[in-house]
């Protein structure tokens, strides 16, 4: 079953403009994560934020995480063309939630992101 | 260099003839998982390992079979495929200990046919 679903499934944009996609998720988890992935290859780990965190970087990512609203968001700022890729939450079971634990990492739908050079 | 191998890339093969595509890590990973990607659909988890001799299906565990006799390899088998087997499939390891603190590693992918 879908945990993630991402929105917006498609985004284009300049060269230079922010980027934002969300991503809202069902159950409780242990931790929220971000993949990319270039067209038919494998996904690259871009940042990963625990249930108890709010907020964090990394370069041009920016990750935030509202528990209370199951939700979180992914902000590349000032995008390059070489960010166009497929981006995707996971989100980690929650050990505490009785049969499922970490290693149940399920994935939204992707946000198809074209920066325009 | 860090990073988990698939093999192969592609596969075309013909309904019933058993196969196997294979999982190596060579980070010394606990945790091992295959997914499978289908348009649409995403990406659903077929199988999972926490450690060796440990395995537990994900969402869409039919049809298939996974073994994990050493910590580094992570095979997963199709016993007879059938074409709605056909799909994207991805390999992941991931350091456990308690949490994963960097995500997991994923497989260039195997693009599997079914006829």
């Amino acid at each position: 079953s879908q945990q993630g679903e991402e929105d917006p499934q498609a985004l284009s944009i300049q060269e230079g403009e922010n980027a934002t996609m969300n991503c809202s998720y069902k159950t409780s988890i242990n931790n929220l994560q971000w993949y990319r992935q270039n067209s038919g290859r494998g996904l690259v780990h871009l940042i990963l934020i625990r249930s108890n965190e709010r907020e964090k970087h990394s370069g041009r990512l920016r990750v935030t995480l509202d528990t209370s609203k199951k939700s979180s968001s992914l902000l590349i700022t000032a995008s390059r063309a070489a960010d166009t890729a497929s981006y995707f939450c996971a989100t980690d079971g929650n050990a505490n939630a009785g049969g499922t634990s970490y290693g149940k990492l399920t994935f939204g739908q992707g946000t198809i992101l074209t920066v325009h050079p | 260099e860090a990073q988990v191998t698939q093999n192969p890339r592609y596969l075309i093969t013909v309904t019933g003839k058993k196969l196997t595509v294979t999982c190596s890590q060579n980070m010394n990973h606990e945790y091992m998982s295959w997914y499978r990607q289908d348009p649409g659909l995403g990406l659903r988890q077929i199988y999972y390992s926490m450690n060796v001799e440990v395995t537990d299906k994900g969402d869409v565990p039919e049809g298939y079979k996974v073994s994990r006799k050493e910590k580094r390899n992570f095979p997963l088998i199709l016993e007879s495929p059938s074409p709605n087997q056909t799909s994207l499939y991805f390999c992941a390891s991931s350091s456990f200990v308690g949490a994963p603190a960097y995500g997991y590693t994923f497989g260039s992918g195997t693009r599997l046919t079914v006829v």
